[in-house]
């Protein structure tokens, strides 16, 4: 499968521990997004990469939150000392930013958090 | 404000049927429009998207009309089958690579 994957799909942890979270991109796509997606609503956006680069990151990314894409291939999301509402799925996409479609993002399985 | 909406949060309609799925945007600086498929416990599937400078894009059983003029987005699916049961979100891109995402509608197709 050459799909964009996420691990682990599934995540249980209890209020206070840390997190982290791994995507693997569609390989060769040199863009990388993490998006947050509660029950019945759109994904947001969190933040995106091109390639090592750190391009953007929205305001829902609080200080606890930190995303990381090393060597531009894989990106890991790291949440420190989880809430209740972090409760939610975590979704990654990828693009390959300079072909004319370059606007298609195609996401992976998500991971889905339950903070109890 | 940035936001795009849906007009309807469930659609139900009968096998073969069309199905017709509605979406508002209120950035008329958005140049480009997106439509994902999202089954239960999976992460959103392109379907088909659209430029700001287009106003209709056809793919295989699916059309997006974008009317730029009320800020309307719609997906038209041709022959609904089971298949096609899923939640559906509108996004726009405003060439900063965001995509924002509205809240879904959710089609359910009967027999």
């Amino acid at each position: 499968d050459t799909g964009v994957s996420q691990d682990p799909r599934h995540k249980i942890t209890k209020r206070g521990q840390n997190v982290t979270f791994r995507c693997d991109p569609i390989s060769e796509h040199n863009r990388l997004y993490w998006y947050r997606q509660t029950l019945g609503q759109g994904p947001e956006f969190l933040t995106y990469f091109q390639n090592e680069a750190q391009l953007e990151k929205s305001r829902l990314l609080s200080d606890r939150f930190s995303a990381e894409r090393p060597k531009g291939s894989f990106s890991t999301l790291e949440i420190q000392r989880t809430e209740q509402g972090d409760s939610a799925m975590y979704l990654c996409a990828s693009s390959q930013r300079d072909r004319p479609s370059s606007y298609e993002q195609y996401f992976g399985p998500g991971t889905r958090l339950t903070v109890t | 404000g940035e936001s795009v909406g849906l007009h309807l949060p469930t659609l139900s309609v009968q096998e073969g049927d069309n199905s017709i799925i509605n979406c508002a945007y209120s950035n008329s600086a958005s140049d480009y429009f997106i439509w994902y498929k999202q089954e239960s416990g999976k992460g959103p599937q392109f379907i088909i998207d659209i430029r700001s400078n287009m106003d209709k894009r056809q793919g295989q059983r699916v059309t997006v009309l974008l009317n730029k003029t009320v800020k309307h987005l719609s997906l038209q699916i041709a022959a609904t089958q089971p298949g096609d049961s899923a939640v559906y979100f509108c996004a726009e891109n405003k060439n900063t690579d965001k995509l924002i995402f509205g809240t879904g509608t959710r089609l359910q197709v009967f027999p």
